[in-house]
């Protein structure tokens, strides 16, 4: 199975402040069709995970612009430009390129 | 509005069984792969069964596989997950999920416990 590898664990930022989670794959996620299936999510407290990212760095709707994401092969990173209050929860990646799917272990943010 | 809603979920004693259903609502559902996703309490997500549009394809991970069956009727715009011999491990909040992950319902709750 592909492992999914996220840190920080905890991210402490500060508002107004950027902050960067790292995910990296324990083998590559380029699919044969050419397509690298790299997504990340956010679960707010007492929420169901709702997708902010599809395909590495495609936004989706209704996204922030402040959230971004990038990378490719094994090395993938979600940046947030400006933390707001409203981005606290915990941000998990997910390979969707070989079976069985996989996530990440999770980074919990948090305002300082 | 697109919405999946997941119903089923209780209190069942370790070897026992339940049907998780999920309805879909605002797309058409015949042309999308649905799956599950748990997750235990206080631990991370885990991605559990996949099923194709038709039904043909299915996808399990290894620690249901024998013990969890996905199906679904598409006449009915309805997911199910039919799970047998659970476990206290089995223990999570059940998500019927759309595609590769965009759409989520709000979850349903399955206690495994005597």
């Amino acid at each position: 199975d592909v492992v999914m590898t996220q840190s920080p664990l905890s991210l402490p930022v500060t508002l107004g402040q950027p902050a960067s989670i790292s995910c990296r794959s324990s083998q590559s996620l380029v699919h044969s069709d050419g397509n690298t299936y790299l997504y990340w999510f956010q679960q707010r407290p007492g929420q169901s995970p709702r997708r902010l990212i599809h395909r590495v760095s495609g936004r989706d709707s209704g996204v922030p612009d402040r959230f971004s994401g990038s990378g490719s092969g094994t090395d993938f990173t979600l940046k947030i430009s400006r933390v707001e209050a409203e981005d606290v929860g915990v941000y998990y990646c997910m390979q969707g390129s070989l079976w069985p799917w996989t996530f990440g272990q999770g980074t919990k943010v948090e305002i300082k | 509005e697109v919405q999946l809603v997941e119903s089923g979920g209780g209190l069942v004693q370790p070897g026992g069984s339940l049907r998780l259903s999920c309805v879909a609502s605002g797309f058409t559902f015949s042309s999308h792969w649905v799956t599950w996703v748990r997750q235990a309490p206080g631990k991370g997500l885990e991605w559990v069964a996949t099923i194709n549009e038709d039904g043909s394809e299915k996808y399990y991970v290894d620690t249901v596989m024998g013990r969890f069956s996905i199906s679904r009727d598409n006449g009915k715009n309805l997911l199910y997950l039919l799970m047998n011999s659970l476990r206290a491990e089995d223990t999570a909040v059940y998500y019927c999920v759309r595609g590769r992950a965009n759409i989520w319902g709000q979850g349903t709750l399955v206690t495994v416990s005597s």
